[in-house]
């Protein structure tokens, strides 16, 4: 297996525009958790998913967050219109709630945004 | 409440000592613990997890934790440090029942000496 994959792995972008950070979960696992970390707050939950379908959105800082899960292979986090205190790396996980796996989580790279 | 702390924000030891991050969690449950492991601009690797029978779980790379119940801890340790161990490291919970989500630690950042 692949793992999780992330792309793109950096994006550099200027405040007001709109940007799309893309995953792709490991075949077969149910849950996918996107992740954002700094220097200053450490390693935020921002949202996750079960089956598809939104479970927890609270770590969503503002409305100028999105999340989608269309399909069971792909997840976009989106942010419209990005400011500089977006600046960070976002990760990707994925998860198979119960069996052998007890709930661990495997990452992806992240993708490291930079917003000017 | 779910809480994981890890009270050490920052570690240095030597090449070759020995090493212990501490970890306290709290949680309702039977918990599952975790550490993971990220590199400079890397994302997070698990280095082991425990979630039942032997209280002693061994992981990769010679790291080893002990599940201590009535202290609600799960330290993480090794017996010689290699240079290549410097990374951020963190500890994590979560358990049966639950809805997949893991409880994070805030992280400790180990520093290894020459």
């Amino acid at each position: 297996d692949a793992g999780v994959i992330q792309s793109p792995r950096h994006e550099v972008t200027e405040m007001g525009q709109e940007v799309t950070l893309r995953c792709k979960p490991i075949s077969g696992h149910d849950y996918l958790f996107w992740y954002r970390q700094t220097m200053m707050r450490g390693l935020e939950l921002l949202i996750y998913f079960n089956n598809n379908v939104p479970i927890d959105d609270s770590g969503m800082p503002e409305d100028r967050f999105s999340a989608k899960m269309p399909n069971a292979s792909f997840s976009t986090l989106k942010i419209q219109p990005s400011e500089p205190r977006d600046s960070a790396v976002y990760f990707c996980a994925s998860s198979l709630l119960g069996g052998r796996s007890y709930n661990e989580q495997f990452f992806g790279p992240g993708t490291r945004l930079t917003v000017l | 409440a779910q809480s994981v702390t890890q009270p050490d924000i920052h570690i240095t030891v030597s090449e070759g000592a020995s090493l212990e991050l501490r970890c306290n969690y709290s949680y309702g449950a039977t918990p599952y613990l975790f550490w993971y492991v990220q590199s400079p601009g890397q994302g997070l690797q698990l280095l082991l997890k425990y979630f039942s029978g032997d209280t002693l779980v061994q992981g990769i790379k010679g790291f080893e934790a002990e599940f201590k119940r009535s202290q609600s801890s799960f330290n993480l340790r090794k017996p010689s440090v290699h240079w290549s161990d410097a990374a951020e490291y963190f500890c994590a919970v979560g358990g049966s029942g639950n809805t997949g989500k893991l409880i994070f630690g805030q992280g400790t950042t180990l520093q290894v000496k020459p």
